[in-house]
């Protein structure tokens, strides 16, 4: 079975740039999240997807980053523009619902501002 | 409010010990699920167990074993002979078993294990 895939995997860019980052979930997986993982920390929730619907982005910020799954199945994350700040690994996870919610997680995008 | 604390930065052992890694978790939901991943240099995070609340009973896989104390709000993890491959982050999460079930990681415990 395919894992998560996400693409680029590393990205660097000058600071009000903008970019965007793509994920391609576990077939079948209805639920898709992205992370941020600033060096050091631990992941942090941006936005959860149940299909095509937004369950929870109050951690995203809207002023910036926008996210999408139009399809229900695969996801674009964007930051326009880009801050010193956003330089982070970007991760997207999947699980089959957020009932089962063992959430498998792909290789991330490494994000560098300069 | 739900947190997760993981007060150990750093461990290094030498192969072959064994080593726990603690923590500490904080909710007011009664139901959830607790969750430890590993993240090696690859940067991939990997599912190690999940745990449900209403579930206290210690288990093991392999070298690897979980002990969740609701009492203390603990859920610790040990891994047994250590081998120089387990080197890696390891975070400990907290999810409430609602709609939603997003992770709160804890910051992660940096295991280096020399030979």
């Amino acid at each position: 079975e395919a894992g998560v895939a996400q693409s680029p995997r590393y990205k660097i860019i000058e600071k009000r740039q903008s970019v965007a980052f793509w994920c391609n979930p576990i077939s079948g997986h209805a639920t898709l999240y992205w992370y941020q993982q600033i060096l050091g920390q631990g992941p942090k929730l941006l936005i959860q997807f149940q299909n095509n619907g937004v369950v929870d982005d109050s951690q995203l910020p809207k002023d910036r980053f926008s996210a999408e799954r139009l399809k229900g199945v695969d996801s674009t994350l964007k930051i326009q523009p880009a801050k010193l700040e956003d330089s982070a690994v970007y991760l997207c996870a999947s699980s089959l619902s957020f009932l089962r919610n063992e959430q498998f997680f792909g290789p991330g995008t490494r994000l560098t501002v300069l | 409010a739900q947190k997760v604390t993981q007060a150990q930065t750093e461990i290094s052992v030498v192969e072959k010990e064994d080593v726990t890694l603690d923590c500490v978790y904080e909710t007011r939901d009664t139901t959830y699920y607790l969750f430890w991943y590993k993240q090696p240099p690859s940067g991939e995070l990997v599912f190690l167990i999940r745990r449900n609340s209403f579930d206290e009973q210690n288990e093991i896989s392999g070298r690897y074993s979980w002990n969740f104390q609701k009492s203390t709000s603990s859920f610790n993890f040990t891994i047994t002979a250590s081998q120089v491959v387990d080197s890696a982050v390891y975070f400990c999460a907290l999810s409430p078993m609602e709609y939603g079930n997003k992770l709160v990681f804890g910051a992660g415990t940096i295991l280096r294990v020399k030979s």
